[in-house]
């Protein structure tokens, strides 16, 4: 079955550049889309079509996806940053799916 | 704004149904282009979507809980439900419901947002 692979963990310091992979074979033809999930919280999208960045989310976050790989860039990450991160998308038959998650460490 | 909420017993017993409901307020679930869907999330774990609907009453499920899975809608009422038959402790999970935006079915141009806080429904005798 079709699958979105994320690394475990990502660790930064504060200031530092933070970025999560998304790796899926569908993802050439099918948008990726990004989710941050603070503790206890509803996700919330940082990232739609790939690359477009919802209003409200700071300039810091920033999409990208390049063949099988999709990536969420956190430019000079901050620690209210620290959360889970889901990628999301469609596969060839219609059905969604998301990422086992990325937890974003930055301390 | 748009805002959703989730509502519905928090415990179910092995075997039986669950039933949640999801009213949503500053919006009419009549609005085209938009599904509504409903996605879980086991503790500690990551998310699944279980299923939408438009508000004609088509809907689409998840393949893997497509036997035991019913969305329905209430467009009278502003409300989704889902239910889940024949439960069991792996269906123990947050539940959350969203709004879902179909654009583009073939370049996969849908997401889900706004979310509802989500509700935890265990599974237990």
């Amino acid at each position: 079955s079709y699958e979105l692979t994320q690394p475990p963990s990502v660790s930064v310091s504060p200031g530092q550049t933070a970025r999560i992979t998304c790796s899926g074979d569908a993802l050439p033809k099918k948008y990726a889309y990004w989710y941050q999930q603070k503790s206890g919280q509803a996700p919330v999208l940082v990232i739609y079509e790939d690359s477009k960045r919802p209003s409200g989310i700071p300039e810091r976050f920033s999409g990208s996806s390049s063949g099988t790989m999709a990536t969420l860039t956190i430019s000079g990450a901050q620690v209210e940053d620290e959360a889970d991160y889901y990628c999301y998308s469609t596969d060839s038959s219609g059905n969604h799916l998301f990422g086992g998650g990325t937890k974003l460490t930055v301390l | 704004q748009l805002q959703l909420q989730e509502s519905g017993p928090g415990l179910v017993k092995p075997s039986e149904t669950l039933s949640l409901t999801c009213t949503v307020s500053g919006g009419s679930i009549s609005s085209s282009s938009y599904y509504w869907g409903w996605i879980r999330q086991p503790p500690g774990k990551g998310l699944e979507w279980i299923g939408s609907i438009y508000y004609s009453g088509s809907t689409y499920y998840n393949p893997s809980l497509k036997s035991r899975v019913t969305i329905s809608v209430d467009t009278s009422k502003n409300q989704f439900s889902l239910k889940l038959s024949s439960v069991t402790a792996a269906d123990t999970a947050v539940y959350y419901c969203a709004r879902h935006l179909v654009v583009d079915t073939a370049m996969g141009v849908n997401w889900f947002d706004p979310w509802g806080q989500g509700t935890l429904v265990t599974v237990s005798s």
